[in-house]
């Protein structure tokens, strides 16, 4: 079955930091994978996502994500964090593109440090 | 830009007493899906409908039924609620092979 795992369910960096928060899939066919954010009492906004098209894929509010399929990863980063980046985040994988039925990671809470 | 609307944001029920949620998807989006999200959890799908056709199942439980209908509007019927059924309930909407899901902002589903 396919799914992702997301190291660190709590990570915190300082403001202006860098921002690395880990997912790993596991698969035997190519995935499609996807990163959420979630602010709270809100829904699911998609930040990026991975269809197998370049590796490095560009989203929004300055985050990009690298697909490295020898390490089956999927590391969303940011250069340099801001105070609005405090959320939750969550991986996800769907191996059916065009049926978008996700499996999330368990997420990861993002605090950012003043 | 239309967005996906969920109603009601927040519903407090009894337990054994009966629920629906209504969503609304983004204009010219054919499919629908349901998550639900426990506190501190993730989202767990529970059923997608396609062309108001039910497409997929996942976790959801009996108790749980769910149907598109023709104008592509989505309700989510929950029935005996227990009190594990407090979650944030999402709906999210998709139009062909995007690789996109639009969410909701949910419903926040309270059972005492």
């Amino acid at each position: 079955a396919q799914s992702v795992t997301q190291l660190g369910s709590h990570v915190s960096v300082s403001e202006g930091a860098l921002v690395l928060l880990r997912c790993n899939y596991s698969s035997s066919v190519p995935p499609y994978l996807f990163w959420y954010v979630q602010y709270p009492n809100q829904g699911l906004q998609l930040l990026l996502k991975y269809t197998s098209a370049a590796t490095l894929v560009k989203g929004i509010n300055g985050f990009e994500a690298e697909f490295k399929k020898s390490e089956t990863s999927f590391h969303l980063t940011k250069p340099s964090a801001h105070m609005s980046d405090a959320a939750e985040y969550f991986c996800a994988v769907t191996f059916n593109f065009g049926n978008e039925k996700l499996t999330f990671g368990t997420g990861t809470r993002l605090t950012i440090i003043p | 830009a239309a967005g996906v609307i969920q109603s009601p944001r927040h519903l407090i029920k009894e337990k054994r007493e009966t629920a629906t949620l209504k969503c609304y998807p983004i204009p010219r989006h054919d499919t629908v899906y349901w998550y639900q999200q426990g506190p501190g959890q993730d989202p767990q799908f529970l059923i997608s409908f396609y062309e108001k056709m039910q497409s997929d199942k996942g976790s959801i439980p009996d108790r749980f039924s769910a149907q598109q209908f023709s104008d592509y509007h989505s309700e989510l019927n929950m029935s005996s609620l227990e009190l594990g059924d407090s979650a944030l309930y999402f709906c999210a909407s998709s139009a062909g092979n995007t690789g996109e899901l639009f969410f909701g902002e949910g419903s926040r589903l309270t059972v005492l």
